[in-house]
């Protein structure tokens, strides 16, 4: 069954960056985009962007450029979202999730990766 | 950018009653092929959402038939016809035909 599984919880200082992996499995990494969300604590979701990983081909929110760098590593099926310049706004709670392309929607998500951002 | 309003933006339901989303995007999500790539997403109190509806109306397995989604254009409705104790939760609709944006929320919650 598809399976996306993220990496585990951080707290980092701000000014540091953060780096969440994705590991997919279950169906073929290539034919599927990645995107990222995140949701603040008691907040609604926010797209940040998606990576190919046919072709690592990237689109990032206008919000993000900049400062957020996704790519995808196909021998080992995993994808990954790196922020950097984090402040306490970036504390939230960081989905992957899998977009199926004759739908354009999320059909498959991660457990979710909490980030902590504090001095 | 697409704007998504949801309303009303909290649903506070007796068990077994009926209860009705809206979803208003500022522009048509009607698709150059033709299609409207309108969603729903369920998150449940401690999970990661789940696609319960995509392309307006079209259920995912699993999901219960108590769940239909409807509309065209800019208005969407998710409608639940008797909700259950296990439906409490916040519901998003999610656009994907102008690049992706995601409606504010609406927690139903049980009366």
């Amino acid at each position: 069954q598809v399976q996306l599984v993220q990496s585990g919880t951080e707290v980092k200082k701000p000014g540091a960056s953060v780096k969440v992996s994705c590991k997919a499995s279950g169906y073929s990494f290539t034919g599927y985009y990645i995107h990222w969300i995140r949701q603040a604590p008691g907040q609604g979701l926010e797209w940040m962007g998606w990576v190919n990983p046919n072709n690592g081909g990237t689109n990032y929110a206008q919000k993000f450029h900049g400062w957020v760098t996704m790519t995808r590593d196909t021998s080992i099926t995993t994808a990954y979202m790196d922020l950097s310049r984090l402040t306490s706004d970036d504390t939230a709670v960081y989905y992957c999730a899998r977009v199926d392309s004759s739908t354009w929607s999320f059909d498959h998500w991660g457990q979710g990766t909490q980030i902590t951002v504090s001095s | 950018d697409v704007v998504m309003t949801q309303s009303p933006l909290s649903l506070p339901v007796t068990l077994g009653q009926p209860a009705s989303i809206s979803c208003r995007s500022s522009q048509s999500l009607v698709f150059s092929d033709g299609d409207t790539y309108l969603h729903w997403l369920q998150q449940r109190p401690g999970q990661s959402p789940r696609r319960l509806i995509y392309k307006v109306s079209k259920r995912d397995s699993g999901v219960p038939d108590r769940f239909s989604g409807s509309g065209s254009g800019t208005d969407f409705t998710l409608k639940i016809s008797r909700v259950e104790a296990e439906d409490v939760g916040v519901y998003y609709c999610v656009q994907g035909t102008h690049g992706i944006t995601f409606g504010q929320g609406t927690r139903l919650e049980i009366k």
